[in-house]
């Protein structure tokens, strides 16, 4: 398995552009989590869905931030307007219901809103 | 909610010196506790993990222990190399979800 995918890799927009984060689960987890890493705040849980549906959104930050799972081998996180406080690095795991749900990491997606 | 704390922030060790990070847990129906290696600009990766029903897990040169009664969980690793330089962080399992620790930075020393 190739593992957890995102895309790009790096993104560097302009404050007030739309910018859309893609993600990849590893086939057959049924979890998936959306963080953002930054030095001030460490890693911080966005949202995270199981088949498909968000379960708990709390920690996106404002309504600029939103988040979809169409089908389960496909996510998308949504910044609109970005800011340069988004800055930040996102990355995206999943994980698989049963046991103990160890979480795979993606390989994130630096983003640098100037 | 959960919380999950560790220390210390830093820690620069001589290389084949022991490195200890300790990380505490507020939920007592945590479960579940992995250790995640970051080595710069790459992903968290997993390292070692913990259930509740044991109380310690050893990998070659990294360990891992738990008292549920203190709630508090440590990972030691032995004999460093350089290439143990990296961010480590603690989780605990809190539901579906995990609550991550704020991070070691471990620098080995040559």
């Amino acid at each position: 398995d190739a593992g957890v995918i995102q895309s790009p890799r790096h993104e560097v927009t302009e404050m007030g552009q739309e910018v859309t984060l893609r993600c990849k689960p590893i086939s057959g987890h049924d979890y998936l989590f959306w963080y953002r890493q930054t030095m001030m705040r460490g890693l911080e849980l966005l949202i995270y869905f199981n088949n498909n549906v968000p379960i708990d959104d709390s920690g996106m930050p404002e309504d600029r931030f939103s988040a979809k799972m169409p089908n389960a081998s496909f996510s998308t996180l949504k910044i609109q307007p970005s800011e340069p406080r988004d800055s930040a690095v996102y990355f995206c795991a999943s994980s698989k219901s049963g046991g103990f749900m160890e979480q795979y990491f993606g390989p994130g997606t630096r983003l640098t809103v100037t | 909610g959960e919380n999950v704390e560790q220390h210390p922030s830093t820690l620069s060790v001589q290389e084949g010196d022991s490195a200890v990070i300790k990380c505490t847990y507020s939920d007592s129906a945590s479960n579940y506790f992995p250790w995640y290696k970051q080595e710069l600009g790459k992903r968290p990766q997993l390292i070692i993990d913990i259930r509740s029903n044991v109380g310690e897990k050893k990998d070659q040169r990294i360990a891992v222990t738990l008292n549920k009664t203190a709630k508090h969980f440590s990972l030691h690793i032995t004999e460093t190399q350089p290439e143990d330089s990296a961010v480590y962080f603690c989780a605990a399992r809190w539901g579906q979800n995990f609550v991550f620790g704020p991070g070691t930075r471990l620098s080995v020393l040559p």
